[in-house]
């Protein structure tokens, strides 16, 4: 079992929908999350960490649930510009170590 | 502010041959980790360079090797390639003296063709 794992996707979703992207982490101890946003053969970006109480950047919201170990994020009004990977990250107990999971892609549509 | 930087931009090597990258850190940064993205894939932990020294490594064979500057600045060495070496490989710098350690940034990374 992979320590992160995602659905590669794609998901080709029309500008305006909302699209939720789920992740898994195996390592119950793993103690900070995040999610990164990589466009085709560039490199990643941080695109928000994400934290026990769940939070909310624009039109992001990203929301943490440990009991079951898996992290979420969440997209409305899905524009042109969103189409990208987004990366689940993982970090292990000794904080030096990013675990990234395979990526999800997404696709907007006009 | 210079982002991190990386050089070259892209490589093609042939197998059994030795390839060193270069990363110059985001100003500020004293943390440089590296990361091999096979395509189709996230990025794999490689290694973590603090204080001119290996902090932590990944699953990877001893033919990778790293360097870190006093100006904070790494190599990724690279000894007798195959063709599964072939990656984009990616720096990534943090201000672990801060705590941030978490918060990465990525250079653009360096693609390698392993022939």
């Amino acid at each position: 079992r992979k320590e992160v794992e995602q659905d590669p996707g794609p998901f080709n979703v029309p500008e305006g929908a909302t699209v939720a992207f789920n992740c898994t982490y195996s390592n119950s101890a793993s103690q900070s999350f995040f999610w990164y946003r990589q466009d085709c053969r560039k490199e990643p970006k941080l695109l928000m960490s994400v934290y026990s109480s769940g939070n909310e950047d624009g039109r992001f919201t990203a929301q943490l649930n440990r009991a079951s170990q898996y992290i979420s994020l969440l997209i409305r009004d899905s524009k042109l510009s969103d189409s990208a990977t987004y990366l689940c990250v993982v970090n292990s107990v000794n904080n030096n170590d990013m675990r990234f999971g395979a990526g999800t892609r997404l696709t907007v549509k006009p | 502010d210079a982002g991190v930087t990386q050089s070259p931009t892209h490589l093609i090597k042939t197998r059994g041959q030795q390839v060193t990258l270069r990363c110059s850190p985001k100003s500020g940064h004293d943390t440089v980790s590296w990361y091999q993205q096979a395509l189709g894939q996230g990025p794999q932990f490689i290694f973590q360079y603090y204080e001119e020294e290996e902090r932590q490594r990944g699953n990877f064979p001893d033919r990778f090797s790293g360097h870190q500057f006093p100006n904070y600045s790494s190599e990724l060495n690279v000894n007798a390639l195959w063709l599964g070496d072939s990656a984009l490989y990616l720096c990534a710098s943090s201000p672990f003296a801060s705590g941030r350690a978490n918060e990465q940034f990525f250079g653009p990374g360096t693609r390698l063709t392993v022939l």
